[in-house]
């Protein structure tokens, strides 16, 4: 099964929006409203950001917001922080008790 | 404090086997499903296998099944994973997570696994 698409990178400057795709198939992101984000710093474990497309874990700051559309879910990140500088990555439930997570996006602030 | 701790990694040979840990403390281990992700150097993250709160039911990526076994010890709070024949490609960070809502929700630090002659 192939990863989800993702682009390789993204940017914006500081009190910007920046919104992050993850493309999939009607067998994963469109099949299931499962689909989760991370955020990953360097050298750092990844962290969870979203989940259930765009439920927020207790301290994730309510900047981050996600939603789906068929087989794209995205990532948004409103009022940028130089702290967002990371790696993003999207997961999604792929059915048959599999997951598969997208290649990843690296998120600069200019 | 909720953490998870790897365990185990190492240099290994092509062919080779390995087995890691995932020490659990904070939580309910026994509560949860498991997973075990990993990471290549400079690459992105790969799901690897899961197991349930019980460990009656495994799930594996199919780059490694029929070499690799997790397991769990519930009366230990530790997760394991068994690694058999192992290749070039199998190199990488492996982290354990806790599963919950088909997400990663607590993830461990991490132990790299080397795989070369």
């Amino acid at each position: 099964q192939s990863a989800l698409t993702q682009p390789p990178s993204a940017s914006g400057s500081p009190g910007q929006s920046v919104t992050i795709s993850c493309t999939g198939t009607s067998s994963d992101v469109g099949g299931y409203n499962y689909v989760s984000w991370y955020q990953q710093h360097p050298g750092k474990a990844p962290k969870l950001m979203i989940y259930e497309v765009s439920s927020r874990p207790s301290g994730v700051p309510d900047r981050f917001s996600g939603s789906k559309s068929d087989n794209t879910a995205s990532l948004t990140v409103s009022g940028l922080q130089a702290e967002d500088e990371a790696d993003y990555y999207c997961s999604s439930y792929a059915g048959s008790n599999n997951w598969i997570f997208g290649g990843g996006t690296k998120l600069t602030v200019l | 404090e909720v953490q998870l701790v790897e365990s185990g990694g190492g240099l290994v040979q092509p062919g080779g086997s390995l087995r890691l840990s995932c020490a659990a403390s904070g939580f309910t281990f026994s509560s949860y499903w498991m997973h075990w992700v990993r990471q290549a150097p400079g690459k992105g993250l790969v799901w690897v296998s899961r197991i349930t709160s019980d460990g009656s039911a495994t799930s594996y990526a199919d780059s490694v099944k029929g070499r690799f076994t997790i397991s769990r010890d519930n009366a230990g709070n530790t997760l394991y994973l068994q690694m058999n024949s192992l290749r070039a490609e199998d190199t990488a960070i492996y982290y354990c997570a806790t599963g919950n809502s088909h997400a990663f929700e607590i993830w461990g630090q991490g132990t790299m696994v080397t795989v070369s002659p």
